[in-house]
């Protein structure tokens, strides 16, 4: 069975400071695509970032950094210089043929 | 690219009732996919399809729903007989033979 859980229901960052948010998952597949999506308030869920599981190297993508530990099944998101804008729920996944998520956490942005 | 798009956008009806969605993918996608979201929660998987083909159906997806697509672009999910834990907001998804999935606005579904 597929899971992917994230263990923090709410994270409060400041702007400008950095902030990472948690994700484990598990499978017996050796082929995945891991993701972090960005859902805003009443909108609709966009792609952040994704990492394939045969790369080692970690993802990047501009403010938003991704720590991929395959052995321990781990993959957390590091967002630096936290802007206002990235108030959301974000939400692991892992992508097989399908796409099982994570219950999310929502992010708060301080001014 | 006009994304992918999904109607009606909000839908309320009441308990018993059928109502269906439709999710019109990105236009060279081949892949869609189903998604139930309920408020507090990620996305569960319901069903995807390659093609016209429906490939995977999850054990959500009990013998209430169905979801067609059937020349391979636009698709649709039927509920019947709709009852007070269906509401919740459908999503559609959209991807091209990769594992990158772009999503629709969404149906909020509202049962009373």
């Amino acid at each position: 069975a597929q899971t992917v859980t994230q263990s923090q229901p709410e994270m409060s960052v400041q702007e400008a400071e950095t902030v990472t948010l948690s994700c484990t998952y598990d499978t017996s597949e050796s082929d995945y695509y891991l993701f972090w999506y960005k859902q805003p308030p009443s909108r609709q869920m966009i792609l952040v970032i994704r990492q394939e599981a045969y790369k080692q190297q970690n993802a990047t993508e501009n403010r938003f950094s991704v720590n991929f530990q395959k052995a321990a099944k781990s993959f957390s998101l590091k967002i630096s210089d936290s802007q206002l804008g990235d108030a959301a729920m974000y939400f692991c996944a892992l992508g097989i043929n399908d796409m099982r998520f994570g219950a999310g956490t929502r992010l708060t942005v301080k001014p | 690219d006009t994304g992918v798009s999904q109607d009606p956008r909000h839908k309320i009806t009441k308990r018993g009732q059928n109502v269906t969605f439709r999710c019109d993918p990105i236009s060279e996608h081949n892949r869609l996919y189903w998604y139930r979201q309920t408020l507090g929660q990620g996305p569960e998987f319901l069903t995807y399809f390659q093609n016209e083909a429906q490939l995977e159906k999850s054990r959500l997806l009990s013998d209430r729903f169905s979801a067609e697509r059937p020349k391979g672009s636009f698709s649709t999910l039927e509920i019947q007989r709709t009852e007070q834990g269906d509401s919740a907001m459908y999503l559609c998804a959209s991807s091209l033979m990769s594992r990158i999935q772009f999503f629709g606005p969404g149906t909020r579904l509202t049962v009373l």
